[in-house]
């Protein structure tokens, strides 16, 4: 299956810090999708985001696809930022959304 | 219904027992999956239906698992004879199947604890 990468494992910051978080693909990217765990372990979808740079908010993200890899950009920081942050792909083209494969995630602590 | 609705939130089951999963996905969305998240780790894909036709099932550990979506809304996984290693949170999603939106949609998830 496709190979997904994420780094860091964990990251530890203080309110109003910011962070980048990065995912490398194995494989081309199709249906590249960031998605945000909370801790009652809820997957709320952040961006899908196959290529090009897309914002909401504070958070942003960006894939560049020629290299396979995409990142997740959170700016100032809040606690309720906490948790894991997944991003998934998957062979399929078009508009048809099959297999995602995940990565391990990134572990993200915001402390007060 | 406004988002994947899953039931039981929780289940414990003794080892050897069967156990049935429910999703209910949002009205509309032709597309269903199941994922299987162990502790510490990402999703692992289970198997994909479209409608009620299940178009990969690639993903079940073992013929103890069977899921079905008879009428192309609700879906059941089923758990034949469960064993330890089957403990974990089993998610289900679905997507709309159209050219303009590929998001999927997780419900809440069911955590299963075999004893």
């Amino acid at each position: 299956g496709i190979q997904v990468e994420q780094s860091p494992p964990d990251l530890i910051l203080q309110e109003g810090a910011n962070s980048t978080l990065r995912c490398n693909f194995s494989d081309s990217v199709n249906n590249l999708q960031w998605f945000h765990q909370n801790p009652w372990g809820q997957l709320i979808n952040l961006f899908y985001i196959p290529s090009g740079t897309k914002q909401n908010g504070r958070l942003s993200a960006t894939t560049v696809a020629t290299e396979r890899y995409s990142l997740l950009y959170i700016s100032s920081s809040q606690t309720t930022d906490s948790g894991v942050y997944f991003c998934a792909n998957s062979r399929d083209r078009g508009s048809t959304l099959g297999r995602l494969y995940f990565g391990r995630g990134t572990q993200l602590t915001v402390w007060p | 219904g406004a988002g994947v609705s899953q039931s039981p939130r929780y289940k414990v089951a003794k080892r050897g027992q069967d156990v049935a999963l429910r999703c209910d996905p949002i009205s509309g969305h032709v597309s269903l999956f199941w994922y299987q998240q162990a502790l510490g780790q990402g999703p692992e894909f289970l198997t994909y239906f479209q409608n009620e036709a299940q178009l990969d099932k690639s993903g079940l550990p073992s013929d103890r698992f069977f899921a079905e979506r008879p009428e192309g809304s609700v879906s059941t996984l089923k758990i034949q004879r469960t064993q330890q290693e089957d403990s974990a949170v089993y998610l289900c999603a679905s997507s709309l199947l159209t050219g303009v939106n590929y998001g999927y949609t997780f419900g809440s998830g069911t955590r299963l604890t075999i004893v």
